[in-house]
């Protein structure tokens, strides 16, 4: 099993730019969640999926949208980059409130 | 205020000392979890705990939801336990708040 994958590794936007960081479990996990990590702010969720087809805000979930595609995917659009946006992101699976599994992280510098 | 805290922010053990991390909130939850960030990054998961006392290895969590404290405990450190401690807690409505870590060195 490959646990929880994120694409991309690594990527680099202008400000204004688009793009949706892809994330998958194959655990057969119902929920899954996007957090970014700051320096001093600590992880920060932005937004959680309980189940395939809700989505629901987490704290921080201005300039970003959800897709839960299907059990197995969440994904997470940036559809203007910001500055502000540059971060670690991560995703995670869990089976409902359970303990979460984490995916190796996106790193994103908006320039 | 933030609503987890943790404390200390930083802390140097030597090889062998038995070591404490503890956290305090502020919210209601329905369940605490303590994490583990390696040097290079990666988030595993130590512990979930809604009530009580878990032990896993040299690792212990413990929870007093009525104090709204939990402390994890590392027996016999290692410097290979060197790490981001992270506890985070689960609100009602499954939001998650995070504390800001507390960094680990074991010396050896």
């Amino acid at each position: 099993n490959a646990g929880v994958t994120q694409t991309p590794k690594f990527q680099v936007l202008k400000t204004g730019q688009s793009m949706t960081l892809q994330c998958a479990q194959d655990m057969n996990h119902n929920s899954m969640y996007w957090y970014r990590q700051d320096p001093g702010m600590g992880l920060r969720l932005i937004y959680y999926s309980a189940s395939e087809g809700t989505t629901d805000k987490g704290e921080v979930p201005n300039g970003y949208n959800v897709s839960r595609l299907n059990k197995r995917e969440f994904s997470l659009r940036l559809e203007s980059a910001a500055p502000s946006q540059t971060s670690v992101y991560f995703c995670a699976s869990s089976r409902v409130t359970e303990t979460q599994y984490f995916g190796p992280g996106t790193r994103l510098l908006v320039l | 205020k933030n609503e987890v805290e943790q404390s200390p922010q930083n802390l140097t053990a030597q090889e062998g000392e038995f070591i404490t991390i503890n956290c305090s909130y502020s919210v209601g939850i329905s369940a605490l979890h303590w994490l583990q960030q390696h040097p290079g990054g990666g988030i595993v998961s130590l512990f979930m705990l809604s009530s009580g006392k878990k032990k896993h290895g040299r690792l212990i969590a413990t929870i007093n939801i009525q104090e709204k404290h939990s402390s994890l405990h590392i027996t016999a450190s290692h410097p290979r336990d060197s790490a981001v401690y992270i506890c985070a807690v689960r609100l009602y409505n499954n939001d998650m708040r995070f504390g800001a870590g507390t960094r680990l060195t074991v010396k050896p």
